[in-house]
């Protein structure tokens, strides 16, 4: 089974402009989380999406956005990029439904964010 | 509100010892579920156990052990005979059972664990 795949790996940007991140969950997951890790915050939660409908959102500017297709891949999206939002992004699936227990959500390899 | 407490940012163990990893958590729910983990130099999370707040025995999977105890708000975690390939960042995770953020995992700020030869 492919694990969480997450598009691009690396990406310099520069203040001002916008990025869009990309996130193909595992077959079968319904459920895409994503959250932010840098040094001084540590890993914070994003939002969460499920069968394309937001369910969870974090406490992030509304400069962070996202959505989900019927296929469960997920983007996010950060528009006026600071500098502050260097940062490594990570998704993460899982199976998200009551028919399934909460089990643990599965990580991608991140995206590696820099704003210059 | 839910908070996990990692109080070792960074741990130093030469090759063959014990070492412990503290996680204290805060919740105010019965139904939740506890996680650790690993965070190799590629930045990748991988999942090492999951634990459910209603059972309470401790596991062991090879040279790993956790113990989960309700009563201290506690679930550390032991790496015994330690290895250079264990060094990594450890996050410990809290999930809630249950409610509108079912989705979410509120994480610890990690422990630094680096194993020397």
């Amino acid at each position: 089974k492919a694990g969480v795949t997450q598009t691009p790996r690396y990406l310099i940007k520069t203040r001002g402009q916008q990025v869009t991140l990309s996130c193909s969950p595992i077959s079968g997951h319904r459920s895409v989380s994503w959250y932010q890790q840098t040094p001084g915050q540590g890993l914070q939660f994003l939002f969460e999406y499920f069968s394309e409908t937001q369910r969870n959102k974090g406490n992030f500017p509304g400069r962070f956005s996202g959505r989900q297709f019927s296929n469960s891949r997920s983007e996010m999206n950060v528009s006026t990029l600071e500098l502050g939002d260097s940062a490594l992004y990570l998704c993460a699936s899982s199976h998200g439904d009551r028919d399934h227990p909460p089990g643990e959500q599965y990580f991608g390899p991140g995206t590696r964010l820099t704003v210059t | 509100a839910q908070k996990v407490t990692q109080a070792q940012t960074e741990i130093s163990v030469v090759e063959k010892e014990d070492v412990t990893l503290d996680c204290v958590y805060e919740t105010r729910d019965t139904t939740y579920y506890l996680f650790w983990y690993k965070q190799p130099p590629s930045g990748e999370l991988v999942f090492l156990i999951r634990r459910n707040s209603f059972d309470e025995q401790n596991e062991i999977s090879g040279r790993y052990s956790w113990n989960f105890q309700k009563s201290t708000s506690s679930f550390n975690f032991t790496i015994t005979a330690s290895q250079v390939v264990d060094s990594a960042v450890y996050f410990c995770a809290l999930r809630l059972g249950r409610g509108s953020t079912l989705g979410r995992l509120y994480f610890g700020r990690g422990t630094q664990l680096t194993v020397w030869p």
